[in-house]
């Protein structure tokens, strides 16, 4: 079983619609969870964090996590193209370390 | 501008060579990563830095040499390339905690 597991896509939505991401780990002693955005040939960029089960919202985007069913999602309201690109998920796994787990992304396609 | 650079952006060489990938960071950060991302875009740490400390080597080939001469710069020298190396090389920092801002990558190519 890999650390972090992502469903590689591509998910394709429409312009306005919500884009669901989802991503599961299987250390149940991680700490904090990560959504990074990477463009194309372009560095992750962090978009989102969240430690605690529940939402969290940041303007257009909203972080879900369930630690008891080790699930961390993404949502993306009113999907733009400009959304298009792959969505890494990431995952602190110990207490006291810098350390990220990455899983393999989605790519997110938004056509108009 | 405030950053995490590193150069060349892009480097290709022969098998065998030696090579070196720099970085910088002008955040203030404390910690500093090398990740590395294949060709199937998974992104792993190779090697993190506190302050000019070794915290974190992954099992890397000992080719791989990372070297901090001062908490913002990070550098990594590869020795003896192997086609396998091929692969786009990130170096980020973060404040204390797992906060981790990426640079531009160097995409490193082995022919």
């Amino acid at each position: 079983q890999k650390e972090v597991e992502q469903n590689s896509g591509p998910l394709s939505v429409p312009e306005g619609a919500i884009a669901s991401l989802n991503c599961t780990y299987s250390d149940r002693g991680s700490q904090s969870f990560f959504w990074y955005r990477q463009y194309s040939g372009k560095s992750p960029e962090l978009i989102m964090s969240i430690y605690s089960n529940g939402d969290k919202e940041d303007g257009r985007f909203t972080a879900q996590l369930n630690k008891a069913s080790q699930y961390v999602s993404l949502l993306i309201r009113d999907s733009q193209p400009s959304d298009s690109a792959t969505y890494l998920c990431a995952v602190n796994p110990l207490r006291n370390t810098d350390k990220l787990i990455f899983g393999t992304g989605t790519r997110l396609q938004v056509f108009p | 501008d405030t950053a995490v650079s590193q150069t060349p952006k892009y480097l290709v060489t022969q098998m065998g060579n030696d090579k070196s990938i720099k970085c910088e960071q002008n955040l203030g950060h404390d910690t500093m990563y090398w990740y590395k991302q294949d060709s199937k875009k998974f992104l792993k740490i190779m090697f993190s830095y506190n302050n000019k400390e070794l915290i974190i080597n992954e099992t890397v080939p000992n080719r791989f040499s990372p070297k901090s001469p001062d908490k913002a710069h990070l550098n990594l020298h590869i020795n003896s390339l192997e086609l396998g190396d091929s692969a786009v090389y990130f170096c980020a920092s973060s404040p204390n905690g797992p906060f981790t801002f990426f640079g531009q990558g160097t995409r490193l190519t082995v022919v």
